[in-house]
């Protein structure tokens, strides 16, 4: 499967602990997104690296997060001190460097925080 | 902040019926997405328009983006209940310089009842 793969695919967690999700895009694909979705609403956009760059971060992304995309491969992102709120699905997605702007998605982690 | 509003939230249809979706927007896209959830999983790229007026066909599903570049239709025939999902769609906007990342509407629930 040559794909997006995200790891865990659900992180049941206590609230104030720290979880770590990761994402291994298309081996091709340079751009990598992080999206946040909650029921009922489409996904909303946190960060974009480009490469190893982190080339944008929504003002979603609190300081309590944080993205990494060591080597310009795989990504993690980080919650810190989770909140009931933070409770969603993560989405990673890449993209091909070309002009159109097309997201292929992974399947998700969903993140529950109790 | 480009807003995408889509009609409407809600659908529910019997199977063999037609329908279609909108997306609306006061800016002009550079390309527009849209995409087909299903629950737990990520959201699946069905097609992307880039030229205004275009109609890009997908076996029943037919999409066309607005001459002007700010709103779009999916239209699906003979809706069947394989076809439920939530449908999304994304917009992009060169404006922004290297920042590439999509921004989604709230999706259209679709439900088909055999």
């Amino acid at each position: 499967d040559t794909g997006v793969s995200q790891d865990p695919r659900h992180k049941i967690t206590k609230r104030g602990q720290n979880v770590t999700f990761r994402c291994d895009p298309i081996s091709e694909h340079n751009r990598l997104y992080w999206y946040r979705q909650t029921l009922g609403q489409g996904p909303e956009f946190l960060t974009y690296f480009q490469n190893e760059a982190q080339l944008e971060k929504s003002r979603l992304l609190s300081d309590r997060f944080s993205a990494e995309r060591p080597k310009g491969s795989f990504s993690t992102l980080e919650i810190q001190r989770t909140e009931q709120g933070d409770s969603a699905m993560y989405l990673c997605a890449s993209s091909p460097d070309r002009v159109l702007t097309e997201a292929f998605f992974g399947q998700g982690t969903r993140l529950t925080v109790v | 902040t480009q807003l995408l509003e889509q009609s409407p939230q809600f659908l529910s249809i019997q199977e063999g019926e037609n329908l279609t979706v909108y997306c609306n927007s006061s800016s002009v896209f550079s390309s527009l997405q849209w995409y087909r959830q299903e629950p737990g999983e990520g959201p699946v790229l069905l097609v992307t328009v880039v030229t205004g007026g275009e109609v890009k066909k997908l076996k029943r599903l037919t999409f066309q983006f607005g001459d002007a570049r700010k709103d779009s239709s999916l239209h699906i025939t003979a809706a069947q209940p394989g076809d439920t999902g939530l449908y999304l769609c994304a917009g992009a906007w060169w404006g922004r310089g290297s920042a590439r990342q999509l921004t989604f509407g709230s999706g259209t629930q679709l439900t088909v009842l055999p």
